[in-house]
């Protein structure tokens, strides 16, 4: 019964390749995010998708895009890794978007770029 | 200019002891939200307690209380009781009106603080 789920938990890969990262959520929410922890475990908004449709997209490399296929679903696919993108990647959803109501997060993806 | 501040990079309690993680803020939005959520070594992050800007009194969950000074843009975290489970990095997070003063209307983190319950 996980509300927000991501897979894979870990991925090790070399610089250069693609890869992707999977989210579903269902708890019937609108709104749905990837969030980056670096190694310093601040925590950083990348995208955020509200009813599949992108709302915000801060200061990211082009490298990576989102991808939402329905309102439970949220991926994040990112080209050419660099060796700066090893980090815990983070998907979580929120009930709606215009209000401040609480997120609720999945595990983590660990990435480790060699 | 960071819009939350956590002045203690770490803290260390006594179990079943009360700790007090700190939290300033920095807006000039008069309609925010403000969060605690929790990271253990597993890396999950659990929200903990929430607290609206309008909100006449201050929050509760359990063992979880938040201290709003809103006076003083602070939101405090309080546990009390500490349990040795309780250790773990402590996130303090604002969410400002969507379109206020060109907010997105996305989750501002703290650096964290991270608290060790000694036994």
């Amino acid at each position: 019964d996980t509300a927000v789920s991501q897979t894979p938990k870990y991925l090790v890969t070399q610089m250069g390749n693609d890869k992707s990262i999977k989210c579903e959520q269902n708890l019937g929410h609108d709104t749905m995010y990837w969030y980056k922890q670096d190694s310093k475990k601040f925590l950083k908004i990348m995208f955020s998708y509200n009813n599949k449709e992108l709302i915000i997209n801060e200061t990211v490399p082009n490298r990576f895009s989102p991808k939402s296929p329905d309102k439970a679903h949220l991926n994040l696919h990112i080209n050419s890794l660099e060796l700066g993108d090893s980090a815990v990647y983070f998907c979580a959803s929120s009930q709606v978007w215009d209000h401040a109501y609480e997120q609720y997060f999945g595990p983590g993806t660990r990435l480790t770029v060699t | 200019a960071q819009k939350i501040t956590q002045t203690q990079p770490g803290m260390f309690v006594q179990e079943k002891e009360a700790v007090t993680l700190d939290c300033t803020y920095d807006t000039s939005d008069p309609s925010y939200g403000l969060f605690w959520y929790k990271q253990p070594s597993s890396g999950e992050m659990i929200f903990l307690i929430y607290q609206g800007s309008y909100d006449q009194q201050n929050a509760t969950e359990g063992r979880y209380s938040l201290n709003f000074q809103k006076a003083r843009k602070s939101a405090n975290l309080v546990i009390s009781a500490s349990q040795l489970g309780d250790s773990a990095m402590y996130f303090c997070a604002m969410r400002e009106e969507l379109n206020y003063g060109g907010s997105q209307g996305n989750l501002i983190f703290g650096k964290g603080t991270k608290l060790s319950v000694k036994p």
